[in-house]
């Protein structure tokens, strides 16, 4: 069936370092690919989002492409600071939004 | 208010007892959602509304679980009987459109309720 699939976390970076979480899906259409991010203490709230096939989402510094071809849709950020530590979230909608995991990330001063 | 609330934010119960989890979402959304949280697991789908209807609810885990919608806004979760394994983070989103129209808008979550079955 349908399904989203991320990286295990916890990801540990220091600050400023390179982040991307892998994000992989599979279905038998084309789905819109997502991006939730959950702070500490905080509800769920959309990062970014593409809608068609190489559509780049991008907010507050990360970024990801909608890969049709490897059904990827991995998210980036060049430089990472302390305040993005939290649980990221990849989601598919196939109709109804289907979310992966989740990939805690922890930003170390 | 201004998003999604839930009520309440932490509820501990014991088992065998019937809880109910209360979802207002955004004035003006049509579409209304709830998902599961458990530790360690991803966002598990349970039950999606338009307006008072819901066309789905596929993701209800067994029958001691039910939801409803009134008014096209306030919805409720009822867990009957609860069991441990109930113990999780009940989330509601309610977004602009729906399952059958193209899902592209954004889906606003609340804060979630905490359930602790003992």
């Amino acid at each position: 069936g349908d399904s989203v699939t991320q990286m295990e976390g916890p990801v540990t970076l220091s600050e400023e370092a390179f982040l991307t979480i892998n994000c992989t899906y599979t279905a038998t259409g084309y789905p819109s690919l997502f991006w939730y991010v959950q702070y500490p203490g905080e509800g769920l709230q959309l990062l970014l989002k593409a809608t068609k096939a190489d559509d780049k989402g991008s907010n507050k510094g990360f970024e990801a492409t909608y890969r049709k071809e490897t059904t990827s849709f991995h998210l980036e950020k060049g430089s990472v600071q302390v305040s993005d530590s939290a649980v990221y979230f990849c989601a598919c909608s196939w109709g109804k939004l289907q979310f992966g995991a989740g990939t805690q990330v922890v930003v170390t001063p | 208010g201004a998003g999604v609330s839930q009520s309440p934010s932490n509820k501990v119960t014991e088992k065998g007892k019937d809880v109910e989890l209360r979802c207002d979402p955004i004035s003006g959304h049509t579409a209304l959602y709830w998902y599961r949280q458990s530790l360690g697991q991803g966002l598990e789908f349970l039950i999606y509304f338009q307006g008072n209807s819901a066309p789905d609810k596929s993701g209800l885990p067994s029958d001691r679980f039910s939801a409803e919608r009134t008014g096209g806004s306030v919805s409720t979760l009822t867990i009957q009987r609860t069991q441990q394994e109930d113990s999780a983070v009940y989330l509601c989103a309610s977004s602009k459109t729906g399952l059958g129209q193209e899902l592209t808008g954004e889906l606003f979550f609340g804060e979630g309720s905490r359930l602790t079955v003992l």
